[in-house]
């Protein structure tokens, strides 16, 4: 099994600020990897997809990269928003999601 | 409004079933593949089941396989999971999602999830 790490865990970020997260997968995954947002008490959205491929509807600031095993979601410019926790998923080899990444307010 | 809307969650003893539904609305529920993710309380994700359009050909995780059952029904545009020999582990939220295959698949709609608690 694909086994897919996330980090930092926890990130804390004031608005204005470039966050980058990353997710490494145990064996290369290619670029089959998609990012998710979650809210507290909600369900997840879609962000990104084939690693860097952005979802309509999704703000621009928002962006995905690399291939293989490693992989980043890179919030330019972050909006009071877009506190929450991020999951990524490989779908190479059916499907693993990272642990999470939570945006936290500074 | 495209959505997704789960249902038939509660409290079941271990070793209890419980089957949960999901209601499609605005697309068209047979051109896509289907899918279910679990959170437990405080947890991230994990994927629990994918089924396929046409003949249906499903997929499990190691965990819930041989007790858990993944169906459609096209002509009414729902979802099934079937649980059964439930375990305390198996306690979480239950989200239906739409799935994009290419390689395997990622989940490009969600449903808002029904709770499942498995406790004696």
């Amino acid at each position: 099994d694909i086994q897919v790490t996330q980090s930092p865990s926890t990130l804390s970020a004031s608005v204005g600020d470039r966050v980058t997260i990353t997710c490494r997968a145990s064996l290369s995954v290619g670029n089959w990897l998609a990012w998710y947002q979650q809210k507290p008490g909600k369900a997840p959205t879609l962000l990104i997809y084939k690693a860097s491929s952005l979802e309509s509807g999704v703000p621009s600031r928002f962006s995905g990269s690399g291939s293989g095993t490693e992989f980043t979601l890179t919030i330019s410019s972050l909006q009071p928003d877009d506190f929450a926790t991020y999951y990524c998923q490989q779908y190479n080899s059916y499907s693993t999601f990272g642990g999470g990444t939570k945006v936290e307010i500074k | 409004e495209v959505r997704l809307l789960e249902s038939g969650g509660g409290l079941v003893q271990p070793g209890g079933s419980l089957r949960l539904s999901c209601a499609a609305s605005e697309f068209t529920f047979s051109d896509f593949a289907m899918g279910w993710v679990r959170q437990a309380p405080g947890k991230g994700l994990e994927w629990v089941s994918t089924i396929y359009r046409g003949v249906g050909t499903t997929y499990y995780a190691d965990v819930v396989k041989g007790r858990f059952s993944t169906s459609r029904d096209n002509s009414a545009d729902t979802l099934f999971l079937q649980m059964d020999s439930l375990t305390i582990e198996d306690t979480a939220m239950y989200y239906c999602a739409r799935a994009q295959t290419s390689r395997f698949w990622y989940f490009d709609l969600w449903g808002r999830g029904t709770q499942v608690s498995v406790s004696s």
